[in-house]
């Protein structure tokens, strides 16, 4: 069965400083892999996607992801992190019609 | 333009109640998704729908769970005797293809309660 692992339940980092979250998967074949935010009160927002091709991928405000097909991984990076990016962040696995979620990591940011 | 949304936000439902849920995905989107999203957890898949077709719906977790979408775009989850395990969100998106290469769009979701 397919699963999502992040394991990292809350991360906290001051202003300007570097993220990375930590996103591991299982499933067979090369999946699609998604990478959503969700700020109180709003819907998710997609912030990058995989689906072949290159494995460093960018996406909108400033981040990036790497799929790791030895690592079975696609950890998301920001170099330079901004209190407006606090919020909740979801990897997620695609396959047919489905989408499989991780548990979310919830990014809070210190001045 | 106008995102998905919800309707209504917020809902606090005794057990047994029926609820409805209502869907309103962006204008000509052939694909719409239901999720359920439970406390502290990620979005869980419900059903999906292709145009008027629902397509998959094998995470409904009981036959008390119910989605049409008979016109092809507006979309109803219903909940038959509603029991406190369904206390959670539930997110719709749709998207503009099939398949998981097109986004999907996301609305704010309709917090259920479930007394």
């Amino acid at each position: 069965a397919q699963s999502v692992t992040q394991p990292d339940i809350h991360i906290t980092v001051s202003e300007g400083a570097s993220l990375e979250l930590r996103c591991n998967y299982s499933y067979g074949a090369t999946p699609y892999l998604f990478w959503y935010v969700q700020s109180p009160g709003q819907g998710l927002q997609l912030l990058l996607k995989y689906f072949s091709g290159d494995t460093l991928v960018q996406g909108i405000k400033g981040f990036e992801a790497e799929f790791k097909r030895s690592q079975s991984s696609f950890n998301l990076r920001k170099p330079s992190v901004h209190w407006s990016d606090a919020a909740e962040y979801f990897c997620a696995v695609g396959t047919g019609n489905q989408f499989y979620f991780g548990t979310g990591t919830s990014l809070t940011v210190i001045p | 333009g106008a995102g998905v949304s919800q309707s209504p936000r917020y809902k606090v439902a005794k057990r047994g109640q029926d609820v409805a849920l209502r869907c309103d995905p962006i204008s000509g989107h052939v694909s719409l998704f239901w999720y359920q999203q439970a406390l502290g957890q990620g979005p869980e898949f419900l059903t999906y729908f292709q145009n008027e077709a629902q397509l998959d719906k094998s995470g409904l977790p009981s036959d008390r769970f119910f989605a049409e979408r008979p016109e092809g775009s507006v979309s109803t989850l219903k909940i038959q005797r509603t029991q406190q395990e369904d206390s959670a969100v539930y997110l719709c998106a749709s998207s503009s293809g099939w398949g998981l290469s097109y986004e999907q769009y996301f609305g704010p979701g309709t917090r259920l309660t479930v007394t």
